[in-house]
C-alpha cells in the first residue's frame, strides 16, 4: 500500500509563472489537506478539501492560490504568477476520514523554488 | 501571538542525556494534542499523542496541563538517531478534523 505520493519532489519557477502541485492520497483515503512550511517556520494549514469539494480553504492565500481534488486523479495545488516569497515546501496528507493528527499520512513534500 | 509557542532551541545533548522540551497552546478549544518528528525539513511523522494522564512510550514521556494549557516532552537515554526537529502539534477537534496547528519545532541534536 503505496504512501500519499507528491510530485514533483523539487520544483524550480520563475516570477510570473505558475506551479502545479500533485497530490495522490493513499488508497482508500478521501481527505487531502495541503499545508505549507515556509523556511525557519512551522507547517501552516492551507486547504482541506474532499472528493470534488472544498472544505475548508480558510489557510489559502486570498489571491493567485487554488487547489482542486476531482473524481478521478490527483489533488492539485496550483500557484499562479509565482513570487519569491511562495518558496517553500508543501505538504499534502491524507486521512481515511476527517480525523485528526493520529490518521494523518503525509506525503514527502514539494520543494517550490522561485527564481 | 503564536497559537502554539515552542523554545526553538536548538539543544544540543551528548548520547544518553535527558532532554525536556515544552509546548504552550493559545487556544482553550484545542482537543486533541500530539508531538511529530520532522527531519531535515522531511515529511513531519507522528511521534505520540498527549493524554491528559499523561503518555509514554519507550524512552519517550509527554504530558498535558490542559489548566495551564501547557504541553511536555521528555527524552531519556539520547540517541544520535533521536537529532531532529520536534513539532509541538494542537488540533481543535470535532469539526476541526484533520486541521493541525503546528509549532515552529525544536532543534535537538545528540552528539557522542
Amino acid at each position: 500500500n503505496a504512501g500519499v505520493m507528491q510530485n514533483p519532489r523539487h520544483l524550480v519557477r520563475r516570477r510570473g509563472q505558475e506551479a502545479r502541485l500533485r497530490c495522490s492520497p493513499m488508497k482508500g483515503h478521501s481527505h487531502v489537506y495541503w499545508y505549507r512550511q515556509l523556511p525557519e517556520e512551522g507547517l501552516k494549514f492551507m486547504v482541506y478539501l474532499q472528493k470534488e469539494n472544498i472544505i475548508d480553504e480558510s489557510g489559502m492565500p486570498k489571491e493567485r492560490f487554488s487547489a482542486e481534488f476531482p473524481k478521478e486523479g490527483p489533488s492539485i495545488l496550483r500557484i499562479q504568477q509565482v513570487v519569491r516569497g511562495d518558496s517553500a515546501a508543501y505538504f499534502c496528507a491524507s486521512s481515511p476520514d476527517p480525523g485528526s493528527g493520529e490518521k494523518l499520512f503525509f506525503g514527502s513534500g514539494t520543494q517550490l523554488s522561485v527564481l | 501571538r503564536k497559537e502554539v509557542e515552542q523554545d526553538p532551541g536548538p539543544f544540543n545533548v551528548p548520547e544518553g542525556a535527558t532532554v525536556a522540551f515544552n509546548c504552550t497552546y493559545s487556544n482553550s478549544a484545542s482537543q486533541s494534542f500530539f508531538w511529530y518528528r520532522q527531519d531535515c525539513r522531511k515529511e513531519p511523522k507522528l511521534l505520540m499523542s498527549v493524554y491528559s494522564s499523561g503518555n509514554e512510550d519507550g524512552r519517550f514521556t509527554a504530558q498535558l496541563n490542559r489548566a495551564s494549557q501547557y504541553i511536555s516532552l521528555l527524552i531519556r537515554d539520547s540517541k544520535l538517531s533521536d537529532s531532529a526537529t520536534y513539532l509541538c502539534v494542537v488540533n481543535r477537534g470535532g469539526t476541526s478534523y484533520g486541521k493541525l496547528t503546528f509549532g515552529q519545532g525544536t532543534i535537538l541534536t545528540v552528539h557522542p
